[in-house]
């Protein structure tokens, strides 16, 4: 149980283009999922916060007219990384966990490399 | 902002030792979350901590939670080559530790 998925497990894009990453619960619903990114070997940052239906929280340093981040179910949230550029090459991960609990479900990770 | 630091950031042992990590917040921490993270994959749950002096046992794994609130380790007994990946500690803000990378010489 508390399968969470993510589309695509990568992507390639031109610099300019604009990219759309899907994180799914698969067998629970969600009431928060949460995006991170992840640069190679080293931890995890917290990007933004989104609750069904609201809009997202985002970190202080993240912008959020660059990554769009909609939670239009209890099952999807979707983040769209606008304009891309190289430096935002990284790999994102989602999670996903339920309303009263703590414990976080991660998905298996988005890795976007930007040409 | 909340700060989380955690030691070492690699650790080689070799297979039947013992491994240990640290996780030190710059505030007082509601709860703190462990988190592993095999080579390639995502983070998995492995355990919460709430209550001050909280020791909670998983097979080899051992957790603690400082009588302050503000640290917390995780020890592992006799390591197996199963046990490589990434360690994180997560304050209740999501703040994530550094990692503590383990590998093994079997």
């Amino acid at each position: 149980g508390a399968v969470v998925s993510q589309h695509p497990s990568w992507v390639i894009c031109k610099s300019g283009t604009s990219v759309k990453i899907e994180c799914r619960s698969l067998d629970f619903q969600a009431t928060t999922m949460f995006w991170y990114r992840q640069f190679p070997k080293q931890s995890l940052m917290l990007m933004a916060t989104s609750n069904e239906g609201s809009k997202a929280t985002y970190e202080q340093g993240v912008e959020k007219d660059k990554f769009l981040i909609n939670h239009a179910s209890l099952t999807l949230s979707t983040l769209t990384v606008t304009s891309a550029h190289p430096e935002d090459s990284s790999f994102y991960i989602c999670s996903a966990s339920v309303f009263g609990t703590d414990t976080q479900y991660f998905g298996p990770g988005t890795r976007l490399t930007v040409l | 902002g909340q700060q989380v630091m955690q030691i070492p950031q690699y650790q080689h042992v070799q297979e039947g030792e013992d491994f240990t990590t640290y996780c030190n917040s710059s505030t007082t921490l509601s709860n703190i979350q462990w988190y592993k993270q095999r080579p390639g994959g995502h983070p998995v749950f492995l355990i919460q901590l709430v209550k001050s002096g909280e020791v909670k046992k998983q097979k080899r794994l051992t957790f603690q939670f400082g009588e302050a609130k503000k640290n917390s380790s995780l020890h592992i007994t006799a390591t197996q080559t199963t046990d490589v990946g990434t360690y994180f500690c997560v304050s209740q803000k999501l703040v994530f530790g550094q990692g503590t990378r383990l590998t093994i010489n079997p």
